[in-house]
């Protein structure tokens, strides 16, 4: 069964709006959380790591003050795309990672993503 | 140079060949390797890790060669439902997909 549940799975909305996307772990605790973003035809691109409790790490290009994360608990992790714009439409996926990935040979468990479509 | 790089495909094959994909690493330290499948609009799955012994799960099996930072990924017998995209992911401390490899199988 799934041990990521990532939701909403699809949004539509306007642009201007801010879209909260959240990610849980189910089974575990996910001291760290990832966030991914998918453009069609191209593979995941890492936008940003967070680790429970303090300040996500944005990868270089990707706009902290857009891109708002959250990871107050051990099992959840939000994304905030504030005032969206088409250029933002794309597939977002989280995924978590537990104590374990200290032994860095743990895969990652992937939420279902979300597609963001911004009109 | 991109830091995973895989075939481009796509891969057309019939049902029942045995196709395999390649990929290459440009991080020698990288520590870990998977291989993912992703179905069109889901998130990936894992499919197998990669072990520097290679190794097999079914009609599926990884090789590792670290000298050459080259990992590959071969199915035997390939089915209908194996049609996805595969996606080569390194770990060097941060996950690094390839842009995946697009596989369909045809009856």
């Amino acid at each position: 069964g799934a041990v990521v549940s990532q939701h909403p799975s699809w949004v539509i909305c306007k642009s201007g709006t801010s879209v909260k996307i959240e990610c849980r772990s189910l089974d575990f605790q996910a001291t760290t959380m990832f966030w991914y973003r998918q453009f069609p035809k191209q593979s995941l691109m890492l936008m940003a790591t967070s680790n429970e409790g303090s300040k996500a790490t944005y990868e270089q290009g990707v706009e902290k003050d857009k891109f708002l994360i959250n990871h107050a608990s051990l099992t959840l992790s939000t994304l905030t795309v504030t005032s969206a714009h088409p250029e933002d439409s794309s597939f977002y996926i989280c995924s978590a990672a537990g104590h374990l990935r200290a032994i860095i040979n743990q895969p990652q468990h992937f939420g279902d993503g979300t597609r963001l479509s911004i009109l | 140079r991109k830091e995973v790089e895989q075939d481009p495909g796509p891969f057309n094959v019939p049902e029942g060949a045995t196709v395999a994909f390649n990929c290459t690493y440009s991080n020698s330290a990288s520590q870990s390797f998977f291989w993912y499948r992703q179905d069109c609009r889901k998130e990936p799955k894992l499919l197998m890790s990669v072990y520097s012994s290679g190794n097999e799960d079914g009609r599926f099996t990884a090789q590792l060669n670290r000298a050459s930072q080259y990992i590959s990924l071969l199915i035997r017998d390939s089915k209908l439902s194996d049609s996805a995209t595969y996606l080569c992911v390194v770990n060097d401390n941060d996950m690094r997909f390839g842009a995946g490899t697009r596989l369909t199988v045809k009856p």
